[in-house]
């Protein structure tokens, strides 16, 4: 099946610094999704975007399909940012989701 | 009122209890779905419901039983569940265009947090 994997990991930032993260894929896909998961576990839909490039305030994000990978940026981080950021892939002739390993994001005052 | 919601938000069962996780999604959606989210693993999809029928069963095991009566609510049985489900359970829903497969923007509740003992 198609591997989704996000790096990096973990990432520590101090507010006001920029970040980007990157979402990788294996296969061609029909739609790439970016989630905040906050502390409390609820998962914030942040951009539906199966390519070409999208912003949303300090966040945006850009997918290149023909190369397989996603990519989010952060700029000027404030606190409220912390939580676990996924993409997740919906596979060519599949009607499911599925999820990477997440980035751990904790920006500190 | 947020376009998906959960309850409960937090459960405790025993292993022989019979409890059941809701789920209601007020965007017009014709698809739902289950996913399980355990400590250090990616989110797992469970169930999907398209139209009120299940197209998905992501080889769940029968200890967990879900329901659709219509295309706004979305049920998830449990009997008998184990410790090693404990995990965060998130309903989800979007709205699927058949034409091109595609599964739509998913929109997810914020999860009921389930412990077993």
């Amino acid at each position: 099946g198609i591997q989704v994997e996000q790096s990096p990991p973990d990432l520590i930032l101090q507010e006001g610094a920029n970040s980007t993260l990157r979402c990788n894929f294996s296969d061609s896909v029909n739609n790439l999704q970016w989630f905040h998961q906050n502390p409390w576990g609820q998962l914030i839909n942040l951009f539906y975007i199966p390519s070409g490039t999208k912003q949303n305030g300090r966040l945006s994000a850009t997918t290149v399909a023909t190369e397989r990978y996603s990519l989010l940026y952060i700029s000027s981080s404030q606190t409220t940012d912390s939580g676990v950021y996924f993409c997740a892939v919906d596979p060519w002739n599949t009607d499911k989701l599925i999820f990477g390993t997440g980035t751990r994001l904790q920006v500190f005052p | 009122e947020t376009g998906v919601t959960q309850t409960p938000r937090h459960l405790v069962m025993g292993m022989t209890n019979k409890k059941s996780l809701k789920c209601e999604q007020h965007l017009g959606h014709n698809a739902m779905y289950w996913y399980k989210q355990s400590a250090k693993k990616p989110l797992e999809l469970m169930f999907v419901y398209s139209l009120e029928e299940r197209v998905e069963n992501n080889s769940v095991p029968s200890r967990f039983s879900p329901e659709c009566p219509n295309s706004s609510h979305l049920f998830l049985h449990l009997h008998t569940l184990q410790p090693e489900d404990s995990a965060l359970y998130l309903c989800a829903s979007s709205q699927v265009f058949f034409s091109g497969s595609d599964t739509g923007e998913l929109f997810f509740g914020e999860g009921s947090r389930l412990t077993v003992l």
